[in-house]
């Protein structure tokens, strides 16, 4: 079975563009996560969607936005990128929304912005 | 007050002993508890979940919780070298929704 896929690995953005960052979950899994995580700190939450519809947000800014699909995969985008976006940002499968079952990650995106 | 709290260590233990990796969260209503390992450069894997008072075991790795004290520690007996990465502490805090808030992480050193 695949894991949780995510795309692209890596990529270099200059401040102000726009970008997009994509997830595909595990098989049967319906609960999609986004998290940010800047280099020494944890994970910080971005957002929760499950069965399509948005659960949770995290204390982020409004540039940032997601979406789940009907296949559930998901996309994040993020809008006039700032220098402190530059991250790994993580996306999380799990097949309930509680929450309470751990999460498998994919591998991320490191994104940089220049 | 940080939600979910971590040494960041490093923390140095020698190969063969037991290291402790502790964790305090500040929500008393918060119902699961997750420690994931992070190798540098990867993303973080999760190892063992606890949801009640008290220690459950799961080969070298023993989790254990306190609500009272809101507290969660992770034991690794017999560490080996291929141990050593940063381990995640994360709680699900009670809000309603799904919302798994991840401490900083402690570094673990195992010295052959």
């Amino acid at each position: 079975d695949a894991g949780v896929t995510q795309s692209p690995t890596h990529l270099i953005k200059t401040r102000g563009q726009h970008v997009t960052l994509r997830c595909s979950p595990i098989s049967g899994h319906k609960s999609v996560s986004w998290y940010q995580q800047v280099l020494g700190q944890g994970p910080q939450f971005i957002f929760q969607y499950y069965e399509k519809e948005e659960r949770g947000r995290g204390n982020f800014p409004d540039r940032f936005s997601a979406r789940q699909f009907p296949n559930y995969s998901s996309e994040l985008n993020v809008n006039a990128l700032l220098l402190g976006d530059s991250a790994l940002y993580l996306c999380a499968s799990s097949w309930d929304s509680t929450g309470n079952y751990g999460y498998t990650f994919g591998s991320g995106t490191r994104l940089t912005v220049v | 007050q940080k939600e979910v709290e971590q040494n960041s260590g490093p923390l140095s233990v020698p190969e063969g002993a037991i290291a402790s990796l502790n964790c305090t969260y500040s929500d008393r209503g918060s119902q699961s508890f997750f420690w994931y390992r992070q190798y540098s450069g990867k993303s973080p894997e999760l190892i063992m979940s606890i949801y009640s008072n008290g220690d459950k075991e799961d080969g070298r790795f023993t989790a254990q919780l306190n609500k009272a004290s809101q507290y969660v520690s992770l034991l690794i007996r017999d560490s080996q070298p291929s141990d050593s990465a940063t381990y995640l502490c994360a709680v699900n805090m009670d809000g309603g929704y799904q919302k798994v808030t991840f401490g900083t992480g402690t570094k673990l050193q195992v010295i052959p």
